[in-house]
């Protein structure tokens, strides 16, 4: 069973700071996503990435893969109270889609004003 | 298009009660994921179907988990016999067969066994 782990687990920082949040494989990925959640809700995509060393950009939100494809990160500027959530990332080992997504157990991130 | 739904929203049983969940997926997507995320962890991978054949099933939690997309369209997910550990959100996602584009997920139904 391929494992997906995310750090932190619980992130909290004040409004106008910058956060790093990680996703660790040991496994390689043939693509990998980001989502956000709230309470209640499903998951909703951020992004995709599928190139090793890919960065995109999605406003104040930046994500890298690895080179490997074996890891990736979520880099958040200025981050506001609209940015709240459970950041999770998603990893397809297998193109073809067989074995679905592997989700990390999220990061929750609050952001205070 | 209004995305991914699913039907109920809340579901509230007896133990030993069977239940069973609806979801329609964005028409063009020919892919169907189910999912059950409990509370604190990351969505667990249940089974998918491309159209209306289930391609992985080994997934599923126990022969107690059944899923069907009859016209390749809607698909259901029955659970008999529930238990307390079903307690959980069961989330159901389309999307296109190729790596570059994510799921759509819906809402999820939240089911609470007791």
């Amino acid at each position: 069973t391929q494992l997906l782990e995310q750090s932190p687990q619980f992130l909290s920082i004040q409004e106008g700071e910058n956060l790093t949040v990680y996703c660790n494989s040991s496994s390689v990925f043939s693509s990998l996503q980001w989502y956000r959640q709230e309470p209640g809700e499903g998951p909703v995509l951020l992004v995709t990435v599928v190139t090793g060393g890919e960065v995109k950009k999605l406003k104040r939100l930046t994500f890298q893969f690895g080179d490997a494809r074996k890891d990736s990160s979520l880099h958040i500027t200025a981050a506001q109270p609209g940015d709240t959530g459970l950041y999770l990332c998603a990893g397809a080992f297998s193109g073809g889609g067989a074995d679905g997504l592997t989700f990390g157990k999220g990061t929750h991130l609050i952001i205070q004003p | 298009d209004t995305g991914v739904s699913q039907d109920p929203r809340h579901k509230i049983t007896k133990r030993g009660q069977n239940v069973t969940f609806r979801c329609d997926p964005i028409s063009e997507h020919n892919r169907l994921y189910w999912y059950r995320q409990t509370l604190g962890q990351g969505p667990e991978f249940l089974t998918y179907f491309q159209n209306e054949a289930q391609l992985e099933k080994s997934r599923l939690l126990s022969d107690r988990f059944s899923a069907e997309r009859p016209k390749g369209s809607f698909s259901t997910l029955e659970i008999q016999r529930t238990e307390q550990g079903d307690s959980a959100m069961y989330l159901c996602a389309s999307s296109f067969p190729d790596r570059f584009y994510g799921y759509t997920f819906g809402s999820g139904t939240r089911l609470t066994v007791v």
